[in-house]
């Protein structure tokens, strides 16, 4: 099956600082591309969708200023937390979808534990 | 109500039992459906997909009732690898906009 990586798999930082996750799909072209975050036993909550070349959508509630998204190639999204907070601490996934038609399943990265201290 | 709704559960069965889980959708133009399985601090991979006629993988069989607009999953025979959280999937027309559901915690015990 495709495969999704997402870098790095942990990071711990101190509140304030800026952290950014990439999410890349190695053996296809991920023209669409989905950011997830999901706090300890609870589901899977869609913060944006990004496509290729342009801007993200985001979802309600989550502020567009402060999870920077960028989907620069067909390979590669880069979701940045600006000046994170411990609130920010949680798992974030990503998922990509090929350059097929648009049901096609999309797969998931590793996700990125996020602690901010 | 929720666009996507499941029995969080927990289910806790013996091994070799027959354990189904339903889930419902809201959005009756709901075109595509899946079930997913997360484990522990894992991203979630997809288990199968769900046709109108039913399909079968091995222990797995997957129901979809578009009149009633649910979708059910049904272990046969279920393993101690089974435990994790099984997550329903929507995927609508329009906006390619896809629906995870909260998920059911199913544990398996010896």
């Amino acid at each position: 099956g495709a495969v999704v990586s997402q870098h790095p798999s942990r990071v711990i930082c101190k509140s304030g600082t800026s952290v950014k996750i990439e999410c890349r799909s190695l053996d296809f072209q991920a023209t669409t591309m989905f950011w997830y975050r999901q706090f300890p036993k609870k589901s899977l909550m869609l913060m944006a969708t990004s496509n290729e070349g342009s801007k993200a959508t985001y979802e309600q509630g989550v502020e567009k200023d402060k999870f920077l998204i960028n989907h620069a190639s067909l390979t590669l999204s880069t979701l940045t937390v600006t000046s994170a907070h411990p609130e920010d601490s949680s798992f974030y996934i990503c998922s990509a979808r090929g350059d097929r038609a648009w049901t096609e399943t999309q797969y998931f990265g590793p996700g990125t534990r996020l602690l901010v201290l | 109500r929720k666009e996507v709704e499941q029995d969080p559960g927990p289910f806790n069965v013996p091994e070799g039992a027959t354990v189904a889980f339903n889930c419902t959708y809201s959005n009756s133009a709901s075109q595509s459906f899946f079930w997913y399985r997360q484990d522990c601090r894992k991203e979630p991979k997809l288990l199968m997909s769900v046709y109108s006629s039913g399909n079968e993988d091995g222990r797995f069989t997957a129901q979809l009732n578009r009149a009633s607009q649910y979708i059910s999953l049904l272990i046969r025979d279920s393993k101690l690898s089974d435990s994790a959280t099984y997550l329903c999937v929507v995927q609508n027309t329009g906006g390619f906009k896809t629906i995870f559901g909260a998920g059911t915690r199913l544990f398996v015990k010896a």
